[in-house]
């Protein structure tokens, strides 16, 4: 039951380079969510995704591009990185476009980012 | 922003009940009420979920407004592996799922 992995566990980047974050789930669950979460705050949505091909803006998009060519796929690009972008990355998913709203969400391990 | 408003913190001792309250006064009649926490250096995991009634499961449970303006969630034996910061959320019509600052519970043995 390998679930919802995220990939790299930790990346360290130059202000100005881009970065993708990885985030694979083995359920085929409709809905993938990308967050942020700074140091001692709560999680912000960026972008999340009811489909393959379906992404929508969340709260924080500004400066992040995702894609989701497959439905178990959704990564997080950071085009050109910034030093405010320095953040802890958790994607989630969960199930059924059906049932949408009373599926509880499933969280990755979180990826630790630092932009230098 | 979130729609939910949380205290920033709450304490416990162990091994009694804790009420961690949640208000969503703007909740429309379709949003699900979810909660989760999050353990120090883990991502969040889900608690509990309700629309209208109360609900239970080995977790804990969750105690629902009659104008579901506001819910509680409920842990009836604080242990101190139940210390971490709880999230109340609502997943709307979109499923746009946005997370406050949450409640950072502390249980003291």
């Amino acid at each position: 039951d390998a679930g919802i992995t995220q990939s790299p566990r930790y990346k360290i980047t130059e202000t100005g380079r881009q970065v993708t974050l990885m985030c694979h789930q083995t359920w085929s669950h409709s809905y993938m969510f990308w967050y942020r979460q700074d140091l001692g705050h709560g999680l912000r949505l960026i972008y999340y995704s009811a489909a393959a091909d379906i992404t929508d803006k969340g709260e924080v998009p500004d400066g992040y591009v995702v894609s989701r060519s497959k439905t178990e796929n959704f990564p997080l690009t950071l085009e050109s990185a910034t030093r405010s972008q320095t953040s802890v990355y958790f994607c989630a998913s969960s199930e059924s476009i059906s049932t949408g709203r009373r599926e509880k969400l499933f969280f990755g391990s979180g990826t630790q980012l630092s932009v230098l | 922003d979130a729609k939910t408003t949380q205290p920033n913190s709450m304490e416990s001792n162990e091994e009694e009940p804790v009420h961690l309250p949640c208000n969503h006064s703007t909740i429309s009649g379709t949003d699900y009420i979810h909660w989760y926490r999050q353990l120090p250096s883990q991502g969040p995991e889900y608690v509990i979920h309700g629309l209208t009634s109360n609900v239970n499961n080995r977790m804990a449970s969750l105690a629902i407004a009659e104008d579901r303006k506001s819910s509680t969630l409920i842990l009836h034996r604080a242990t101190l592996r139940d210390a971490a910061v709880y999230y109340c959320i609502l997943r709307d019509e979109n499923n746009d799922m946005r997370f406050g600052a949450g409640t950072r519970l502390t249980v003291k043995p």
